[in-house]
This record gives C-alpha cells, sequence and structure tokens, in this order.
C-alpha cells in the first residue's frame, strides 16, 4: 500500500538560506504526489504535485520538487526562505484504492530564522 | 482565499449542544472529504462523498453524522460530542471520483472546542 515517510518533524533554517524537506515515498506503482502547506489556523493549501508528466515539478510561492524514482524520493525546495515561509508541510500520496485516497505523512515544521 | 467555504471558523458547545459544520464549494468537484486534525498532527479521514453518495465511512462515531444535500454542500451534524473530539474539522473537495488522483482541494476548517 502506498505511503510517504517525511524525515524530520522540525527544521529551522535561516532567511535566505536553502530550504529542504525531506519526503520519501513507499509504492508498489508509480505513484501520485503531493506537497501541501499549513499556516496557523488555516487549513492546507497545494503546492505542487507530481502527475508523472516530468520529475521537477514548480509549484507555488518559488517551491519545487524532484521525482527521483530509484531514490523514492520526493524532496520539497525553495532556494531562499523567507519569513513567510514559517508553517507545516505535508507531503501526500494518492491511492488508487482503499479506504484512504489520499495518505500524509506526519508533517514538517518550518522555522525561519531573522 | 479559498474555494472551499466552511463555517463558522469558530465553535464553543456543550456536551449536550447540537450543533453542525457546514462546507460549501463551487468548482463543480463532485467528491467531497470531512477530515480531524489534532494539534501537530496531519489531518486524519472521517468521511468521504462521491457523487453525494457516502462512500468511505472511516469507523466515525455515530455522534459525527454526515450530510450532502447537494453537490455543493457538505454538512456535519454534532451531537453529545466528548471533550477529546476537540479539533480542527477540515472539509475538502476533488473533482472526479476520490481515488482519480486529483488534488484534494481545503478549506480552512472550523475549530470547534467542547466544554
Amino acid at each position: 500500500a502506498q505511503s510517504v515517510t517525511q524525515l524530520g518533524s522540525h527544521v529551522s533554517v535561516s532567511e535566505g538560506a536553502l530550504v529542504l524537506l525531506r519526503c520519501n515515498y513507499s509504492s508498489s506503482v508509480p505513484p501520485y504526489l503531493f506537497w501541501y502547506v499549513q499556516y496557523p489556523n488555516q487549513g492546507l493549501q497545494l503546492l505542487l504535485k507530481y502527475t508523472s508528466a516530468a520529475t521537477l515539478v514548480k509549484g507555488i510561492n518559488g517551491f519545487e520538487a524532484e521525482f527521483k524514482k530509484s531514490e523514492t524520493s520526493f524532496h520539497l525546495t525553495k532556494p531562499s526562505a523567507h519569513m513567510s515561509d514559517a508553517a507545516e508541510y505535508f507531503c501526500a500520496v494518492s491511492r488508487s484504492s482503499g479506504n484512504t485516497p489520499l495518505v500524509f505523512g506526519k508533517g514538517t515544521r518550518l522555522s525561519v530564522i531573522a | 482565499d479559498t474555494e472551499v467555504t466552511q463555517t463558522p471558523k469558530h465553535l464553543v458547545m456543550g456536551m449536550t449542544n447540537k450543533k453542525s459544520l457546514k462546507c460549501e464549494q463551487h468548482m463543480g468537484h463532485r467528491a467531497m472529504y470531512w477530515y480531524k486534525q489534532k494539534a501537530k498532527k496531519p489531518p486524519e479521514l472521517m468521511f468521504v462523498y462521491s457523487y453525494e453518495k457516502l462512500s468511505i465511512n472511516e469507523s466515525v462515531p455515530s455522534r459525527f453524522s454526515p450530510e450532502c444535500p447537494n453537490s455543493s454542500l457538505l454538512n456535519l451534524h454534532l451531537h453529545a460530542l466528548q471533550p477529546e473530539d476537540s479539533a480542527l474539522y477540515l472539509c475538502a473537495s476533488s473533482s472526479g471520483q476520490p481515488h482519480s488522483n486529483q488534488p484534494q482541494h481545503f478549506g480552512d476548517g472550523t475549530r470547534l472546542s467542547i466544554l
């Protein structure tokens, strides 16, 4: 069954530094993968999605993610962190069957230090 | 601004009260979802509606009762809730069937507190 693992429950970076949030997936078939962001007191907002059209996916707010089948990874990056990027980030995989259409990772909280 | 609108944003209720949460979307999506989210945790799926029919119920206690009056509207009726039901309740929608690999679009949620 498809699942995702997010490495690191909390990541802290300096403003202007590279952001790297890690996500590894487990799937026996090509997965559909998503990154969502949740700002305090808000719902989840879709950052980007991988649907097999291209391995490098560009999303909103300057984020991008690269699908690497050999590493079963879908890490999220941003070249330069901004204070407004501080939030909770969830990696998720879509399932083609079963009771849970979308399976979330446990989340990574990103802190940005001035 | 989100395209999935949830009301109310905050709700405080006693354990004997009856209240309802409302969710509305006008994107033409035919799959709608209710999630429960506790602090510092990912959302947990509660119910899924597909083409206005309940397709998934993740063993949710009967004190939570979902309703889908039409393709744009999803309600969650609450009765005799427990303190541990305090959480953020999120509604989401997606186009096509729930397992169609289309992304889910979330509302901002209702923050529920049970006294």
